[in-house]
């Protein structure tokens, strides 16, 4: 199976702040990235696929960017209801593979 | 509306066998896809397995040997079972609906299982 390594597993943020998050892929995934949101007690919830696309009712301020096997996922000016944990999601091959998760705080 | 629900027991005793269902409306098992993933304390968001709409299956090569998922189309229903059952298996169990494009739209509540004797 394809690993994926996120990082930093945890990020401290100030409202306002621009966060980003990295994963690199054990090989080139081509693209086939998502980026997923989950609050404590929610299922998951994807916001952004194929890399850079934002999903329906993702707002403006979530981004994502990359190629190959380095991928990067960012906020820009955090708000409260942005604290959770965030994964990077790799769907190139049939079997998928997640990362292994940033959590959010809040300074 | 679209629609997925998990449900099984919520304890399982260590180097049992669970079994979760996933029920579904507002869609066909034959259009979309269904993926079971699992968050863990350990790990974290975990991958498990799909069923795909043609009723070919793929599993997380770590669970494979334990890990069977099936379907039911005339009931909408999807089926997890899994042996062999440790402590590190305790978490919240997750189905979703995967379309074109590799967007997962819709998810169940999850349901919380627990391996303790």
């Amino acid at each position: 199976d394809i690993q994926m390594t996120q990082s930093p597993p945890s990020l401290s943020a100030s409202l306002g702040d621009k966060v980003t998050i990295t994963c690199q892929a054990s090989q080139n995934i081509n693209n086939y990235l998502s980026w997923y949101q989950q609050r404590p007690g929610r299922a998951p919830r994807q916001l952004i696929r194929y890399t850079s696309s934002l999903v329906s009712g993702t707002p403006s301020r979530f981004s994502g960017s990359g190629s190959g096997t380095d991928y990067s996922f960012s906020i820009s000016n955090v708000e409260s209801e942005d604290i959770a944990t965030y994964y990077c999601l790799q769907y190139d091959s049939l079997t998928w593979t997640f990362g292994g998760g940033t959590k959010l705080e809040l300074k | 509306q679209v629609q997925l629900k998990e449900s099984g027991p919520g304890l399982v005793q260590p180097s049992q066998t669970l079994s979760l269902t996933c029920t579904v409306s507002g869609f066909s098992l034959t259009s979309y896809n269904v993926h079971w993933v699992r968050r863990t304390p350990g790990k974290g968001l975990e991958w498990m397995g799909v069923i795909w709409s043609g009723g070919n299956t793929d599993y997380n090569s770590a669970l494979k040997p334990r890990l069977t998922i099936t379907r039911d189309i005339s009931e909408s229903q999807v089926f997890l079972t899994m042996n062999s059952l440790q402590t590190e298996d305790t978490g919240i169990y997750y189905c979703t609906r995967n379309g074109w494009g590799g967007i997962t739209d819709y998810w169940g509540q999850g349901v919380m299982v627990t391996v303790s004797s």
